[in-house]
């Protein structure tokens, strides 16, 4: 079974800050998920990601495969970036199965 | 783009009905997924299909069915809802990248809120 943890579960930033939100694994896991979603919304995949890093506008989400660790950071914060974000691994043995943490609420303050 | 359509925004029920909670996707997506969301417990599985009228229990399946007749609908049917059903339900879809195990990018409607008095 994959145990997935987030830190923090709560953020409050100021805009323009850097932003970094943490994702943890139990387990060797092959890919990781990164999702935002916002108050009320739905939900959104950012990132899927395997190895090294992946870029998209002012968000960065690294992986280090043999820490078991991934970082979404968030360059620039504005309040429009203040969501729920969400990190997600596949279970053990299942092709279709992820387990989710809890999710990182971020309020970016004007 | 990829769009997943679920049928109803918001819904309310009374103990004892049944509930049909419907899902489209438009994008020959192979694999369906419904889950819930409640406060603190993040997402939860209910059921998931990787085929027409192939289906498989998820986490927490006691309570619900689902039906996949066609490969773009997957319905979850609460057959005598229960207040502890009250929840955000979400369906998802993902192709099968046929790379990596989990790799498969999720794709999400729009949620529905259930609540059940």
């Amino acid at each position: 079974k994959n145990e997935v943890e987030q830190s923090p579960q709560n953020l409050t930033a100021q805009e323009g800050e850097f932003i970094t939100i943490n994702c943890s694994y139990s387990v060797g896991i092959s890919a990781l998920h990164w999702l935002q979603q916002h108050p009320g919304g739905g939900i959104v995949s950012l990132f899927m990601l395997s190895s090294g890093k992946k870029k998209h506008g002012r968000l960065i989400a690294t992986i280090n495969i043999q820490e078991k660790h991934s970082s979404l950071h968030i360059t620039a914060s504005h309040p429009r970036d203040s969501a729920v974000y969400i990190c997600a691994g596949p279970r053990v043995g299942s092709n279709y199965k992820l387990t989710f943490g809890k999710g990182t609420l971020l309020t970016v303050n004007p | 783009d990829v769009k997943v359509t679920q049928s109803s925004r918001y819904l309310v029920k009374r103990t004892g009905e049944k509930v049909f909670l419907e899902c489209v996707q438009d994008m020959d997506h192979e694999n369906m997924f419904w889950y819930r969301q409640d406060p603190g417990l993040g997402l939860r599985l209910i059921y998931f299909s990787y085929d027409v009228k192939m289906k498989e229990k998820g986490d927490i399946p006691e309570g619900y069915s689902v039906s996949r007749e066609k490969k773009e609908r997957f319905s979850l049917i609460l057959e005598s809802a229960s207040t502890n059903q009250t929840s955000m339900y979400l369906c998802a879809s993902s192709a099968n990248s046929g790379v990596l195990a989990g790799a498969n990018v999720l794709t999400f409607g729009a949620g529905s809120r259930l609540t059940v008095l």
